[in-house]
């Protein structure tokens, strides 16, 4: 299975600050990584998807970059609203696993 | 707007069974491979299973193969998961997606299903 290493596992943010999260794949996925954000007691929702390519509706705040084994999503000016887990997936290969997540707190 | 609505959780006691459903709504089920993905409580998103949109190919997780079963009825638009000898570590919420990516492009809203005697 591809093991997908989310880093770092905490981020403690400044509301208005540009930051950036990691995902990195245990082997290449091409651009097959998608990102979902997760708010507490809900379900995750898609921001992203094929490492870079913006979904109707997600803030254009929110940017993903990367390919194969390295991949990046940023928040250009983070919002209160934005304080939730991020969760990179790779539809590479079956089965489409997940990394561990990234919490986002407020510093 | 796709929908997807899970159904049949709660408590169960270790060793028996419980079926989940999802009903679809919103878009063409039968064109879509689906998938259940879970949730321990307090942790990350784990793959679950996943069935091709004709339900001849079908992909389990190695700790829950030969005791879950995923299905679905196209014709009445609907994902399930048999689950057989459930354990203490089944215990989690339990998502249907839609795969409309190579990866889950809609989430419904879980089901908790608590495992425990």
């Amino acid at each position: 299975d591809v093991v997908l290493t989310q880093s770092p596992a905490t981020l403690s943010v400044t509301p208005g600050e540009r930051i950036s999260l990691s995902c990195r794949a245990s082997e290449s996925v091409d651009t097959y990584l998608h990102w979902y954000q997760q708010k507490p007691n809900e379900s995750p929702r898609l921001l992203i998807k094929y490492a870079s390519q913006s979904i109707s509706g997600i803030p254009s705040r929110f940017s993903g970059s990367g390919s194969g084994t390295d991949f990046t999503l940023s928040i250009n000016g983070v919002e209160l609203e934005d304080l939730s887990i991020y969760y990179c997936q790779q539809g590479n290969s079956l089965p489409y696993t997940f990394g561990a997540g990234t919490k986002l707190e407020l510093k | 707007e796709v929908q997807l609505v899970e159904s049949g959780g709660g408590l169960v006691q270790p060793g028996r069974s419980m079926k989940l459903s999802c009903a679809a709504s919103g878009f063409t089920f039968n064109n879509y491979d689906m998938a259940w993905v879970c949730q321990a409580p307090k942790k990350g998103l784990e793959w679950v299973a996943t069935i091709s949109y004709d339900g001849s190919s079908t992909y389990y997780r190695d700790s829950v193969k030969g005791r879950f079963t995923i299905s679905r009825d196209n014709a009445k638009s609907t994902l399930y998961l048999q689950m057989d000898s459930l354990r203490s570590e089944d215990t989690a919420t339990y998502y249907c997606a839609r795969l409309g990516l190579p990866g889950i492009d809609y989430w419904g809203q879980g089901v908790m299903v608590t495992v425990s005697s």
